[in-house]
């Protein structure tokens, strides 16, 4: 079966440091990746998608990037965090068709 | 463009009665929409689709939503509501890259 690992579950990170978050499927090929953020616990914006290895599609211009370095492996990445990119971010994968499963989430806190 | 509106950011029913969370959508083409469950702290767990066919879905947890293509909503519904059914819920359509775009949440306390 499929399972989707997300980490770190919570973190805590200084202003202008760097950040790296990462999310890997398992059980499946070539899935469609997600990474969302959900800030103060209610609405999710979708940040970045992935239909493949390297192709990343961005749905919001900020701090944040992401990149897909093998197949079920997807990574959000920021040089310099800012206090506003604090919040839940949320991993998700799909195939062509199906519905999204998430991983358990990372707690982020910019200091 | 794709969309899904949640018109209520909060919902209250009694335990053991009906519950209804409302979702409406803005598609261009076949809507493809779906139903999530968050707990505090946790990631969204899948309740249910709609991708074609009838028009009452069936899903997880005793669920089941209703999609009225003319009136472009998709409302989930639970004959008789638990105090553990209490959580944030999300819609979503999924746009014709797959993208998933969601609903801004509504979240629903059963009352003992």
């Amino acid at each position: 079966s499929q399972t989707i690992h997300q980490w770190p579950a919570t973190l805590v990170q200084p202003v202008g440091s760097p950040l790296s978050l990462e999310c890997t499927v398992e059980g499946t090929s070539n899935p469609n990746l997600y990474w969302y953020r959900q800030a103060a616990g209610r609405g999710l914006q979708l940040l970045f998608y992935s239909v493949g290895i390297g192709q990343i599609s961005s749905e919001v211009p900020q701090n944040l990037s992401a990149s897909r370095p093998q197949d079920r492996q997807f990574i959000l990445s920021s040089k310099k965090l800012l206090l506003s990119d604090s919040g839940f971010y949320l991993c998700a994968w799909t195939e062509t068709g199906s519905e999204a499963f998430f991983g358990q989430g990372t707690r982020l806190t910019v200091v | 463009a794709q969309s899904v509106a949640q018109p209520e950011d909060q919902v209250n029913v009694a335990e053991g009665n009906p519950l209804t969370v409302k979702c409406t959508y803005s598609v261009s083409g076949n809507p493809y929409l779906f139903w999530y469950v968050q707990y505090p702290n946790r990631g969204l767990q899948f309740l249910l689709k709609y991708i074609t066919g009838d028009n009452l879905v069936k899903g997880s947890y005793g669920f089941e939503a209703e999609f009225n293509k003319s009136q472009t909503s998709f409302h989930l519904k639970k004959p008789s509501a638990l105090v553990s059914d209490s959580a944030l819920y999300f819609c979503a359509v999924r746009g014709s890259g797959n993208q998933f775009y969601f609903g801004t949440g509504t979240s629903l306390t059963v009352i003992p």
